[in-house]
This record gives C-alpha cells, structure tokens and sequence, in this order.
C-alpha cells in the first residue's frame, strides 16, 4: 500500500525567507501524481502545486516550486520569500492510479514577521 | 462558482448517538469523496462516488459508517452508533474529472464525541 511521510509536523520561517517542506512516499507504482495542499485557519484545504511522476521537470507555482526526486521516492516542497498568508498546514499527497488519495500528516507553518 | 460546503461545521455528540454530515460538491462534479483526519493523523480516504454509484468504499472504518448520495447531487455520511475513535475532521472533495484532475476540498466538519 502507498504511503506518504511527512516528518517535520512544525516549520517556521521568517517572513521573506525560503524554506522547505519535506515529504517522501512509498509505492510500486511507476505512473502517479503528487500534489501538496495547503489548509488556512480558515480550514478549507487548496492545491498549491501538482506533479505527474512521468515529468521530469519539477514544477513551479509562482513562489512554489518542487524537488521531486523519483528514485528516492521524495517530494519536498520550496517556498520562496515567504509572507503572512503562508501560514498554514500543509499536506503532501499521492494519488494512485486507482485514483485513491493517500496524505501525510502534515506540516504546521509558521511564518514570522 | 461555489465550492464545496460542508454542514455542519462543527458536531459534538455523545457516544451511542447518531449523527450526519453532508456534502454539496461543486455543481457538475460526478465524483465524490469522503476523508477522515483523526487528530494529529493522517488524512485517510473513505470513499468515493461516481453520480449515485459508490465506485470504491475500501476506507469505510465500519458498519456504522453509511454514505449516500441520492441523485448523485448531494451525499450524506451518516454515524450509527457513534464512538469515541469516530472523533475527527470529516472532509469531502469533489472532482469533474476523475483523471488527472486535483480534487477540490470542503472546510470539513470537525465531530467530537463524547
């Protein structure tokens, strides 16, 4: 079964700064999705950014962008000069080719002024 | 466009109580899902509904847990007889495209039982 580690449950970064999510999985599947949501206060979860594991080039969202690394099976995300309204929990997500969704359990963000 | 919703926002029951949790997708999606995050957890699947049809309900932790979704428009997640372990945050997506599109997510419906 696919599974999705997260291993930092807390992060902060000072505001205008760069800092980095990390997440990696576990799967025998060559063809997939990754996906990093990212869940405000307010609690309604958006995507930030998605990967199809068939593309090399990571993708990039603005001042999101990851390092997916297929072998190593690692998915970390990158938040460059980061402000206030980043604060947030952060998920990493693998969707299957069953279209199944499997999250980690989250990174809790904070940004410091 | 209105996103998903989720009713109620916030359910505190006691324990052997029933309880139901909706979930309006967004107008035209066909497919639905529900998750659960258990406090501090992961954020697991339940199931998923493709219209009326349930397509995979593989997550459901058990018996008490009922899902519908008459017409294939709204769906309900119904809890009988709540438990303890049944505490957490109760999320629903919607998608209009199965493959590859992201999902998009309800605020959720935090239960407490107690």
């Amino acid at each position: 079964a696919q599974t999705v580690t997260q291993s930092q449950p807390e992060m902060s970064v000072q505001e205008a700064e760069t800092v980095t999510l990390s997440c990696t999985y576990d799967t025998s599947e060559s063809d997939y999705y990754l996906f990093w949501y990212k869940q405000p206060p307010s609690r309604q979860m958006i995507l930030v950014i998605r990967q199809e594991a068939y593309k090399q080039q990571n993708a990039t969202e603005n001042r999101f962008s990851v390092n997916f690394q297929k072998a190593a099976k690692s998915f970390s995300l990158k938040i460059s000069d980061s402000q206030l309204g980043d604060a947030a929990m952060y998920f990493c997500a693998y969707r299957s080719t069953g279209n199944q969704f499997y999250f980690g359990t989250g990174t809790s963000l904070t940004v410091i002024p | 466009e209105a996103g998903v919703t989720q009713f109620p926002s916030h359910s505190v029951i006691e324990k052997g109580q029933t309880v139901t949790l909706r979930c309006d997708p967004i107008s035209g999606h066909d497919n639905l899902y529900w998750y659960r995050r258990v406090m501090g957890k992961e954020i697991k699947f339940l199931l998923h509904f493709v219209k009326e049809s349930k397509q995979d309900e593989s997550g459901m932790p058990n018996n008490r847990f009922l899902a519908e979704r008459t017409g294939g428009t709204y769906s309900t997640l119904k809890v009988q007889p709540a438990e303890l372990e049944d505490s957490g945050v109760y999320f629903c997506a919607s998608s209009q495209d199965v493959n590859p599109y992201e999902q998009y997510f309800g605020p959720g419906t935090r239960l407490t039982v107690t």
